[in-house]
């Protein structure tokens, strides 16, 4: 099974703030036949099921702010909150689709400082 | 509005089984992949099993692997997970998604199972 990686496991960000989280993968999830990256992010506010953010490691779906931005290629991979607001706090992971057994990081949580 | 609503949880004694439904909404069902995926309490994300549009292929974790069973009726726009042999480690909120090429674009609110004696 491919490892997701995230670091770091929890971080306090002042409102305004950039957040930085990272993704590492035991595998490329680089499909050569299409140049895709089969990585996605999802957000988990408290009490609530996972939101799907980002897609093919960055592309953000219809209605998610564009203070959210992913980025990388390959095995390693970050989503980027630019500017933190309070209703960002929340766990994030990352997910690999390179495969179909699915596998998510172990989640990083993210606060307020 | 695409909707998925998970039924089905509740308390079963280590061994027994229960069968999770999740009745879909809002989107032409039969078109689309469906996936559970499970969260322990206070813990991460797992991947649990797929079927595809139409049912002719189904995957599983290994951690599930000849203990559940996928499955959909796309005349009642409804996927199911048929448990068996449950485990305490089996314990967790239970989510139903829909796929969007590879990933989970939509979620429902989950339905807790608790194995347990």
């Amino acid at each position: 099974d491919i490892v997701l990686t995230q670091s770091p496991d929890s971080l306090a960000v002042s409102l305004g703030e950039r957040a930085t989280i990272n993704c590492k993968s035991s595998q490329s999830v680089l499909y050569s036949s299409n140049s895709k990256n089969y990585l996605g992010w999802y957000q988990q506010r408290p009490g609530q099921p996972p939101k799907l953010l980002i897609s093919w490691a960055s592309t953000r779906e219809s209605g998610v702010p564009d203070r959210f931005s992913g980025s990388g290629s390959g095995t390693d991979f970050t989503l980027t909150i630019s500017s933190l607001r309070a209703e960002d706090v929340a766990v994030y992971y990352c997910q690999q689709y390179y495969t179909y057994s699915w596998t998510f990081g172990q989640g990083t949580r993210v606060e307020i400082k | 509005e695409v909707q998925l609503v998970e039924s089905g949880g509740g308390l079963v004694q280590p061994g027994g089984s229960l069968r999770l439904s999740c009745s879909a909404s809002g989107f032409t069902f039969s078109a689309y992949a469906m996936h559970w995926v499970r969260q322990a309490p206070g813990r991460g994300l797992e991947y649990v099993s797929s079927i595809i549009y139409n049912g002719g292929t189904t995957y599983y974790a290994d951690s599930v692997k000849g203990r559940f069973t996928i499955s959909r009726d796309n005349s009642k726009n409804m996927v199911y997970l048929q448990m068996s042999s449950l485990r305490a480690e089996d314990t967790a909120v239970y989510y139903c998604l829909k796929d969007a090429t590879g990933v989970g674009d939509c979620w429902g609110q989950g339905t807790l199972v608790t194995v347990s004696s």
